[in-house]
């Protein structure tokens, strides 16, 4: 049983597309994320959600729009793509600690 | 600003090496702090975790990490690396008070056989 799940695994798409990225988790945690990974492997934090309320919003283009409809799912909508959106995208869930678990990353190629 | 760094950016040893991996936090208060790995095309897996308590903590595949609250320091270790220790590192911190978890640029470690 997979604990955190995101989908597409793989998404390619041309500049100027919308796409939407989703993310569940079964672990009960209240606490989720979506982190983005540059080419250099560099984390960047993007968003955090608390049991859907929105907590952290990063430095992040106004075209990146999350919604989290409950505290099981955090999905990531991305309006207008842009070449340099290219990198894998990856959804996680904490725990109280800090502890986070990750799903498998979408790479996302803008082209 | 809240931040988690590493020094080494790329590491590459031999069979049997022993690793040490440094990690330092500029963080107030209590801070949790965490070793994720990422094998090649895979997603993050934790590696070992620190809240409190013995600063020398052990984790999963002979990894250990020891905490020095005087250094900011959470450096990883372990004795003897193998051909499947290849990957990338992470560092990562959280404080009790911002519970955002914010991680280190990463190192690559290149195990060679």
């Amino acid at each position: 049983d997979t604990a955190v799940s995101q989908t597409p695994k793989y998404l390619v798409t041309q500049m100027g597309n919308d796409k939407s990225i989703k993310c569940e988790q079964n672990l009960g945690h209240d606490t989720m994320y979506w982190y983005k990974q540059d080419s250099k492997k560099f984390l960047k934090i993007m968003f955090s959600y608390n049991n859907k309320e929105l907590i952290i919003n990063e430095t992040v283009p106004n075209r990146f729009s999350p919604k989290s409809p409950d505290k099981a799912h955090l999905n990531l909508h991305i309006n207008s793509l842009e070449l340099g959106d290219s990198a894998v995208y990856f959804c996680a869930s904490s725990q109280e600690t800090g502890e986070a678990f990750f799903g498998q990353g979408t790479r996302l190629t803008v082209v | 600003a809240q931040s988690v760094s590493q020094h080494n950016h790329h590491v590459i040893l031999s069979e049997a090496a022993s690793l040490e991996l440094g990690c330092n936090y500029s963080y107030g208060g209590t801070v949790n702090l965490f070793w994720y790995v990422q094998y090649p095309g895979q997603h993050l897996q934790l590696l070992l975790k620190y809240f409190s308590g013995d600063p020398l903590v052990k984790g999963i595949k002979g990894f250990e990490a020891e905490f020095i609250k005087s250094k900011f320091s959470f450096n990883l270790r372990k004795p003897s690396v193998q051909w499947s220790d290849t990957a990338e590192y992470f560092c990562a911190a959280v404080s009790g008070n911002t519970g955002k978890l914010i991680f280190g640029q990463g190192t690559t470690l290149q195990v060679k056989p």
